[in-house]
């Protein structure tokens, strides 16, 4: 069965980096895009891009250029999202979740678990 | 960007209800239209795509319906186990865009 199993919960200060890792099993990994969704304490989701894990092009939406970035280790089958400069409203659950297409994003089809980032001083 | 607007923005209901919650577009998006099911605590999960096809496994008192702008999500006879926040999300455009969720309580 598809998994995408996250990395566990981090807490930065402002300023420094985290990377966030999804292990994708149960599924070929190259034949489907990956999401990335960020959710903020109590609020909705919010998109933050894909990444075609065949080509590794990524693709931000607006808000998440400059300090995210999406790669693939397709050696592990897993993709990754980096944030940079942390900042205290970066607090949130980042989900990475498989698409049901590869070379667009259309359908949602799989969930990771979500990873807590937390920023504090 | 489109914007998806949904409504309520909560609601509380008894067993058994129906259940009726409503997604509006800001422009045709088709039928490119999905609703997700995210329960307290957890990863939201795919519950309807493209408008009114139930994902595998979903019970069958769940349906989707609408076009255009206008959809609908409704919950035939509201079990307690369908307590959760529900999303609309459109894929006519990047980027993709979510409503702002509606979620159902049990009175």
């Amino acid at each position: 069965q598809v998994q995408l199993v996250q990395s566990g919960s981090e807490l930065r200060k402002p300023g420094a980096s985290v990377k966030v890792s999804c292990r994708a099993s149960g599924y070929s990994f190259s034949s489907y895009s990956m999401n990335w969704v960020r959710q903020a304490p109590g609020q909705g989701l919010e998109w933050m891009g894909w990444i075609n894990t065949k080509t590794g092009n990524p693709t931000y939406a607006q808000g998440f250029t400059g300090r995210f970035v999406f790669s693939l280790d397709t050696s592990v089958s897993t993709a990754y999202l980096e944030i940079s400069s942390l900042k205290a409203e970066d607090t949130a659950i980042y989900y990475c979740a498989r698409d049901s297409a590869l070379s667009k994003v259309t359908i949602i089809e799989y969930w990771g678990q979500g990873t807590l980032v937390t920023v504090s001083s | 960007d489109i914007q998806m607007t949904q409504s309520p923005s909560s609601l509380s209901a008894s067993v058994g209800d129906r259940v009726t919650i409503t997604c509006r577009a800001t422009q045709d998006i088709r039928d490119n239209l999905n609703w997700y099911q995210q329960k307290p605590g957890r990863a939201p999960k795919l519950l309807i795509y493209d408008v009114s096809n139930l994902d595998t496994g979903v019970p069958s008192r769940f349906s989707g319906s609408g076009s255009g702008t206008d959809f609908t999500v409704t919950i035939s006879s509201l079990q307690p186990e369908d307590i959760a926040t529900y999303y609309c999300q459109q894929y006519e455009n990047l980027p993709l865009t979510f409503g702002g969720g509606t979620k159902v309580e049990m009175k």
